[in-house]
């Protein structure tokens, strides 16, 4: 199976910073259509989990434009420019190339 | 507004059976792919099942394999999930969603299944 692995468990920022979230897979997410079959999720207490990015780079309706995932083959980045304090969150990646579809162990951010 | 509701959560014995429901509202239930993830406590996700529209076609992880069938009634809205020979590891938060395009789109609050004895 793909294995998804998110190095950092947890990132320490403050409100109005850039961070980026990084997933490497064990084999390239790239399909035959020539898109990436990688999207990105967060999950905040008291909230339903949302989905934010889809095909690596595609943000999901309503999604604000400070969020920004990039990435190719096996490396994958989700980027959060002036951070907010709603984003303060844990982040996981998920990978629908192969089955069993499989996520990512998930990266906190939390405030400095 | 797209709502997805779970239900049929509790306490189980080790090797005993459980129910899910999610009963979807919002949208044209029938058109959509849907799926069950679970998160195991203060752990990361796991998907669980898949089923195609019709409900002709499902798809399993090995870990729930033959134990776990998922299905629909496209009429009621509404996707099921039939776990059987439950196991300690099954204890997770079970969390309905929609699928579209190969990825989770909208989700459920969660349903908690705690397996002890």
């Amino acid at each position: 199976q793909i294995t998804l692995t998110q190095q950092a468990e947890s990132l320490w920022i403050s409100p109005g910073e850039r961070v980026s979230i990084t997933c490497r897979a064990s084999q390239s997410l790239l399909y035959t259509d020539g898109k990436h079959y990688l999207s990105w999720y967060q999950q905040r207490p008291g909230q339903t989990t949302k989905a934010l990015i889809y095909h690596a780079s595609v943000r999901t309706d309503g999604v604000p434009t400070r969020f920004i995932g990039s990435g190719s083959g096996t490396e994958f980045t989700l980027s959060i420019e002036h951070v907010q304090p709603e984003d303060f969150a844990i982040y996981y990646c998920l990978q629908t190339l192969k089955s069993p579809w499989t996520f990512g162990g998930g990266t906190k951010l939390e405030l400095k | 507004e797209v709502q997805l509701v779970e239900s049929g959560g509790g306490l189980v014995q080790p090797g005993r059976s459980l129910k899910l429901s999610c009963a979807a509202s919002g949208f044209t239930f029938s058109n959509y792919y849907m799926a069950w993830v679970r998160q195991a406590p203060k752990k990361g996700l796991e998907w669980v099942a898949t089923i195609s529209t019709s409900g002709s076609r499902t798809y399993y992880p090995d870990s729930v394999k033959g134990r776990f069938t998922i299905s629909r009634d496209n009429a009621k809205s509404s996707l099921y999930l039939q776990m059987n020979s439950l196991k300690s590891e099954d204890t997770a938060t079970y969390y309905c969603a929609r699928q579209a395009n190969y990825y989770f789109d909208y989700w459920g609050q969660g349903v908690m299944v705690t397996v002890s004895s």
